[in-house]
């Protein structure tokens, strides 16, 4: 157990919907960043927060936005879902400095039919 | 842009064997963090090992260890006596700097055979 949690496990939702991902990190760390592993396109990532600020960009769509709330749990948004978005979405934390390990959480498993 | 490239997409090994998992990757900084991740079936990522660039000693985990060339940008993973438990996907992954976003390879399958 990574200490990191992540909420649904699973989510089954149809083109078009709307859904939230979201993540708790690990006691103390104050950056989250956010996953997406898919079939075609492997790992890659999409976004990172620290403190509640946008840190970093990777390969996140328009249509995806992410926030970090005060008591730093993060939320991954998802709009006008294809089918394409099927995948599993991870989140990780790591600490403030001086720690360049990040933590993974167990994923969501989006599917959209 | 930093780029992780695996090359071997399956690899298949005898139980308490040794097999490498390659990796090279591409970057223009000098200071960097090399990793390999670990994903079972049940989906975790677990870190294997990890290696920061400036120290050119290889980093060792118990049965895994890795061969570092920072002058070939390549970072391969040993593992030593394989063992059923060690069948999953391994990704190899780099990071610019302290906390700041992995990039990650394209992952390849490992098989343990009993």
């Amino acid at each position: 157990d990574s200490g990191v949690t992540q909420t649904p496990k699973h989510l089954i939702t149809a083109t078009g919907q709307r859904v939230t991902l979201r993540c708790s990190p690990r006691s103390g760390d104050l950056s989250v960043y956010w996953y997406q592993q898919s079939l075609d396109q492997g790992l890659q990532f999409l976004i990172q927060y620290y403190n509640g600020e946008e840190r970093a960009k990777g390969n996140i769509l328009e249509r995806f936005s992410a926030q970090q709330f005060p008591d730093l749990h993060s939320e991954l948004n998802l709009s006008s879902l294809e089918l394409g978005d099927s995948a599993l979405y991870f989140c990780a934390s790591s600490e403030l400095a001086g720690s360049y390990e990040q933590f993974f959480g167990p994923g969501t498993r989006l599917t959209v039919l | 842009a930093q780029t992780v490239t695996q090359s071997q997409p399956e690899m298949s090994v005898q139980e308490a064997e040794t097999v490498t998992l390659s990796c090279t990757y591409d970057t223009s900084e000098s200071n960097y963090y090399l990793f390999w991740y670990k994903q079972p079936p049940s989906r975790q990522m677990i870190l294997v090992i990890r290696q920061e660039a400036y120290k050119q000693q290889n980093a060792t985990e118990n049965r895994f260890s890795v061969n570092f060339q920072k002058a070939a940008k390549s970072f391969s993973l040993k593992i030593s006596d394989s063992q059923l438990g060690d069948t999953a996907m391994y990704f190899c992954a780099f990071m610019k700097h302290v906390n700041n976003d992995m990039r990650f390879g394209a992952g390849t399958r490992l098989t343990v055979k009993p």
